[in-house]
């Protein structure tokens, strides 16, 4: 089956341990992005990849690092969490970064 | 960054009301997108428009990409209950060569028996 997948799920952390949320797509998609999702303000778009060691900036990137080494996933690092990246993190993927799909999500809470 | 209008932001209907709603920016497009995200889940692509003027449908879904290329609406015909979710417009804009989807803050419809 087609998808991309997201782990964990759910997360609760405390201020500034160092945690990385996983993207995988077995879809064989160049592109992949990380969206939050805050309610009033839809999806924002953090980091993208166009390809394997090509990352660039989204809308929000500050207090976030990301790495693609290989096609299929694309980890979300928060080096120092603090409590205002409290959001619902999505991973989503495309061939050409327009039909994007998106990952069931990671709901993360920083206390 | 950069957001699309989208109207309303909720709607309350019943079972069997057609349902409209739409996205404005005063960016031109050239590509837009309606998805849906159910509660707990991510956004499921629902339509994909590519010409300014085009008119598809998907089932009951029909979305129109607007002539001026800075609006797209979504219709809805004869709501059933498990239309209820977030609907979202997403725009791809003209000159950026990033890809970049730009997203609505989203129209939550309920449905009622």
């Amino acid at each position: 089956e087609a998808q991309v997948t997201q782990n964990p799920r759910y997360l609760i952390t405390v201020t500034g341990k160092k945690l990385t949320v996983t993207c995988s797509q077995n879809m064989n998609h160049e592109y992949m992005s990380w969206y939050r999702q805050d309610p009033g303000l839809g999806l924002r778009q953090i980091y993208y990849s166009m390809n394997v060691e090509v990352t660039d900036k989204g809308d929000v990137p500050e207090g976030y690092k990301v790495s693609r080494k290989e096609k299929r996933n694309f980890p979300l690092i928060l080096e120092s969490p603090s409590p205002n990246q409290t959001s619902l993190y999505f991973c989503a993927s495309s061939f050409t970064g327009t039909e994007q799909y998106f990952g069931p999500g990671t709901r993360l809470t920083v206390t | 960054g950069q957001q699309l209008n989208q109207s309303p932001q909720s709607m309350f209907i019943q079972e069997g009301e057609d349902v409209s709603m739409n996205c404005t920016s005063s960016s031109i497009f050239n590509t837009w997108l309606w998805y849906k995200q159910d509660p707990g889940e991510g956004p499921v692509l629902l339509i994909a428009l590519y010409k300014a003027g085009e008119l598809t449908s998907n089932g009951r879904l029909t979305a129109q990409f607007g002539i001026t290329r800075k609006d797209s609406f979504l219709n809805i015909s004869a709501s059933i209950p498990s239309d209820v979710g977030i609907y979202f417009c997403a725009g791809q804009l003209v000159m950026r060569n990033t890809d970049k989807l730009i997203f609505g803050t989203g129209t939550r419809l309920q449905v009622f028996p």
